[in-house]
């Protein structure tokens, strides 16, 4: 089970953000990966992945997008808060074969 | 370019069949396995299921909800992956996506645009 959160994260532009995500298992790999991704999702679109293994980042992802976390516990982190951030963030592990999502953390402006 | 195209989606009728397809491009598509997910409107994220490569004798997994329903093929030779839906029912209307995951590595996962499916009368 991915527990996500906040669900809600109304947000001020320029200021930080950050989202939680809590698996039940550890998804810490053998080869020393953590099979955790970091999606959003903006309205009428498909998932984009932002960050994967815990903290790299995809590309073209800006860098004030970081991941980091290890074993159960994770944390995504915008550095400073844009207005094209509004979307619905997802993290999803991949360490196991059925994949399991957080409920989503909906990231919109104050 | 790196990616996945989904389509095949459409409207289909309750106790319908749909078979969509997922194409490849721009990496070796017979390393990965295939992952579908599905999203309903306004809903979360499903994982429905995954095939992997023929290594892994294209071993597939589903989720409860579709066993016995769905089936997940594979042609490597077409660089392209299926998603065979049988006695569809109206909790399958959903957007469907194709997902790359090449195991064991530290690839990122890829998804395609994905393709709405609609089961109604």
């Amino acid at each position: 089970v991915m527990t996500q959160s906040p669900v809600s994260l109304p947000v001020t532009p320029g200021e930080p953000a950050s989202i939680s995500c809590r698996s039940s298992q550890s998804l810490l790999s053998r080869n020393g990966y953590n099979y955790l991704d970091w999606y959003v999702q903006k309205p009428g679109q498909s998932p984009q992945l932002l960050i994967y293994l815990a903290s790299n980042r995809a590309s073209g992802v800006p860098d004030r997008f970081s991941g980091s976390g290890s074993g159960t516990d994770f944390t995504l982190k915008i550095s400073r808060v844009e207005a094209e951030d509004v979307g619905i963030y997802y993290c999803m592990q991949a360490y196991r074969t059925l994949w399991t999502f957080g409920q989503g953390t909906k990231v919109e402006i104050k | 370019e790196v990616q996945l195209v989904d389509s095949g989606g459409g409207l289909v009728q309750p106790g319908g069949s749909l078979k969509l397809s997922c194409a490849a491009s721009g990496f070796i598509f017979s390393d990965s396995a295939l992952h579908w997910v599905r999203q309903a409107s306004g809903k979360g994220l499903e994982w429905i299921g995954r095939i992997r490569t023929k290594p892994n004798n294209y071993e597939t997994a589903y989720a409860a909800s579709v066993e016995g329903r769905f089936t997940i093929s594979r042609d490597d030779s077409k660089n392209t992956a299926y998603l065979q839906m049988n006695s569809l029912n109206d909790d399958d209307t959903a957007v469907y996506y194709c997902a790359r995951h090449v195991e064991y590595s530290a690839l990122p996962r890829i998804w395609g645009q994905g393709t709405m499916v609609t089961v109604s009368s």
